[in-house]
């Protein structure tokens, strides 16, 4: 089955204790990104791959590392979280470029920082 | 002003009713217009994409106005099923940017 899948889904941490939500698709695409929803904002974007070791800042990269060392993979790492960024995370996949493909997006990621 | 705004909504119908929703974006160099539907925080997913010449799936017509900068979605015979969260989804392609509005919520009711 064509998957994004994301861990973990659920996430309680403390301020500046580093971790790592991982993304992996099954889909051979080429385009992956990392976004965060929030209530009145929407999905923003804080960073996304366009291949492997090719990886860009979006909307809202500040606090957050990314890396694309496989086709599959693009785990989103926070050093040192913050309660602000308590969200709800997403990973997405498509084919194409962003504009000109769907989107495939992984089930989320619900992280909450004390 | 938002890049891309939608009316939060929500909007409650009855079942069979036809609804409409419109987007307005900012950019006038924006290229590439979608719908997507999101249940309850889950992920979302693509309804459809909008063409300049306007385009149909099923129950849901789409519609872009490039001189006034929307798009819009239009639902017939409404089902308890089409009640979600309406994203309007927007590319610029000069800033290799995908822009999402906040989304507008669907209640079909009995």
């Amino acid at each position: 089955e064509a998957q994004v899948t994301q861990n973990p889904r659920y996430l309680i941490t403390v301020t500046g204790k580093k971790l790592t939500v991982t993304c992996s698709q099954n889909m051979n695409h080429e385009y992956m990104s990392w976004y965060r929803q929030d209530p009145g904002l929407g999905l923003r974007q804080i960073y996304y791959s366009m291949n492997v070791e090719v990886t860009d800042k979006g909307d809202v990269p500040e606090g957050y590392k990314v890396s694309r060392k496989e086709k599959r993979n693009f785990p989103l790492i926070l050093e040192s979280p913050s309660p602000n960024q308590t969200s709800l995370y997403f990973c997405a996949s498509s084919l194409s470029p962003q504009g000109m493909d769907t989107q495939y997006f992984g089930p989320g990621t619900r992280l909450t920082v004390l | 002003r938002k890049e891309v705004e939608q009316d939060p909504g929500p909007f409650n119908v009855p079942e069979g009713a036809t609804v409409a929703f419109n987007c307005t974006y900012s950019n006038s160099a924006s290229q590439s217009f979608f719908w997507y539907r999101q249940d309850c925080r889950k992920e979302p997913k693509l309804l459809m994409s909008v063409y300049s010449s306007g385009n149909e799936d099923g129950r849901f017509t789409a519609q872009l106005n490039r001189a006034s900068q929307y798009i819009s979605l239009l639902i017939r015979d409404s089902k308890l099923s089409d009640s979600a969260t309406y994203l309007c989804v927007v590319f610029t392609g000069g800033g290799n940017k995908l822009t999402f509005g906040t989304g507008t919520q669907l209640k079909v009711e009995l």
